[in-house]
């Protein structure tokens, strides 16, 4: 059973517009949730995190959004430049839990010139 | 270059025989991970090391795997007889805390 959830295996969109990218998880018990981009060949870079107190955390283009009573959140990422092509994983833990990393299946985004 | 560093990147290996992988964290980390990804998937977690004890482990984590950090500072994760199901790629990563991990580039094991 999984509990964190990417339902879009694919997102391709123009350079320029925004990217979302949308995860949800099953576990009321996860308090911090992160999301992770992967290039081939390379391992998953942190890009940005946000803690269940918070309900949006931004960083430069991307912007995390967590609604918690629908156990959901996104990414954004504007504008969008094409070295954002990668894919993109969400992750959810529970503080204390020792960095046991739950990973959705990820969601490969494109981003065309 | 004080990321974290794994070797080999590649393992070719036949069915049966044992592999072992290294991992090298960032120095100030004290804690380490091993995960495993398989095409399709995100990472699963396997094991955790707070220094060099070992804290945690997942039930993916079979009697044939077995991970080592003796000074708490490189770890090594041996696969013993392996079997065509543990081709994937067996990721590290360390951490100063215990929500933000920093991966390495992964090693990727073929059994053929």
């Amino acid at each position: 059973d999984q509990q964190v959830k990417q339902n879009s295996p694919s997102l391709s969109v123009q350079e320029g517009r925004i990217s979302i990218l949308n995860c949800d998880y099953t576990n009321s018990m996860f308090d911090y949730f992160l999301w992770y981009k992967k290039y081939p060949a390379e391992g998953p870079t942190f890009l940005i995190s946000i803690s269940s107190i918070k309900d949006k955390n931004e960083d430069g283009r991307f912007t995390v959004f967590l609604n918690k009573s629908a156990k959901h959140l996104s990414l954004h990422i504007v504008p969008s430049q094409p070295g954002d092509s990668a894919v993109y994983f969400c992750a959810a833990t529970r503080r204390g839990s020792q960095g046991n990393l739950i990973f959705g299946k990820g969601t490969k985004l494109s981003v065309k010139p | 270059d004080t990321g974290v560093s794994q070797n080999p990147r590649h393992k070719i290996t036949k069915r049966g025989q044992n592999v072992t992988f290294r991992c090298d964290p960032i120095s100030e980390h004290n804690r380490l991970y091993w995960y495993r990804q398989t095409l399709g998937q995100g990472p699963e977690f396997l094991t955790y090391f707070q220094n060099e004890a070992q804290l945690e482990k997942s039930r993916l984590l079979s009697d044939r795997f077995s991970a080592e950090r003796p000074k708490g500072s490189f770890s090594t994760l041996e696969i013993q007889r392996t079997e065509q199901g543990d081709s994937a790629m067996y990721l590290c990563a360390s951490s100063p805390t215990s929500e933000k991990l920093f991966f390495g580039s992964g090693t990727q094991l073929s059994v053929l």
